[in-house]
């Protein structure tokens, strides 16, 4: 059973430009959630996607958008970058949407902006 | 709005004494609590978590931690620290019950520190 998986890793952006980050949810999660972590800080709730709708959102604006495709596989889109959006931004996912279900989480992937 | 506060955003012990994490949260309903750890350029990694029930709860590597509602606190315990429990420890809770979404709410971490 494969875990959460995030692509790119590492990704350096300039500022003004627009990123999609992606994420492969764990085998049966239906649900997807995206956290951004500034560095010393924890993570943050950006949103959730369960069976492919978004079902709650965080303090972000609306430049953070968000998909889920059928197969529960997550994409996190990041428009007109800026300085403040560097951070680890991490995927997790879980077998539901309920409260107290264990989020497992992926490896984070590393924005700079320049 | 549900809240999280950890006392104390370095802790450092010597290897074999008590670890003792503080966290204590705001909610208006019910919580779910959770503790995460997360080890260098890593993700995080659930250690226990309170949902109902017993509110001592233990979790992985030796840890457990004692949900006290009169308190408002979940803090993370160890008896004896091993080099390896160097890492950042993360609080959480969660407010929602039905599917509206286990949305995570995170304090702002503590290192832990062990030293030899």
């Amino acid at each position: 059973e494969t875990g959460v998986t995030q692509s790119p890793t590492h990704l350096i952006k300039t500022r003004g430009q627009q990123v999609t980050l992606r994420c492969s949810s764990q085998s049966g999660h239906n649900t997807v959630s995206w956290y951004q972590q500034a560095l010393g800080q924890g993570p943050q709730f950006i949103f959730q996607y369960y069976r492919e709708e978004e079902n709650g959102r965080g303090n972000f604006p609306p430049r953070f958008s968000g998909l889920q495709f059928p197969n529960y596989s997550s994409e996190l889109n990041v428009n007109a970058l800026e300085l403040d959006d560097s951070a680890l931004y991490l995927c997790a996912s879980s077998p539901g949407a309920a409260g107290g279900t264990e989020a497992f989480f992926g490896q984070g992937t590393r924005l700079t902006v320049v | 709005a549900q809240s999280v506060t950890q006392l104390g955003s370095h802790v450092s012990v010597s290897e074999g004494a008590l670890v003792l994490l503080r966290c204590n949260y705001s909610s208006s309903v019910p919580p779910y609590l959770f503790w995460y750890v997360q080890y260098p350029n890593q993700g995080l990694q659930l250690l226990l978590k309170y949902t109902t029930g017993a509110t001592l709860v233990k979790g992985i590597n030796g840890f457990e931690a004692e949900f006290k509602k009169s308190e408002t606190s979940f803090h993370l315990t160890k008896p004896s620290a091993h080099m390896s429990d160097a890492a950042e420890y993360f609080c959480a809770v969660s407010d929602h019950p039905n599917n509206a979404g286990n949305m995570l709410t995170f304090g702002g971490g503590t290192r832990l520190m062990v030293k030899p």
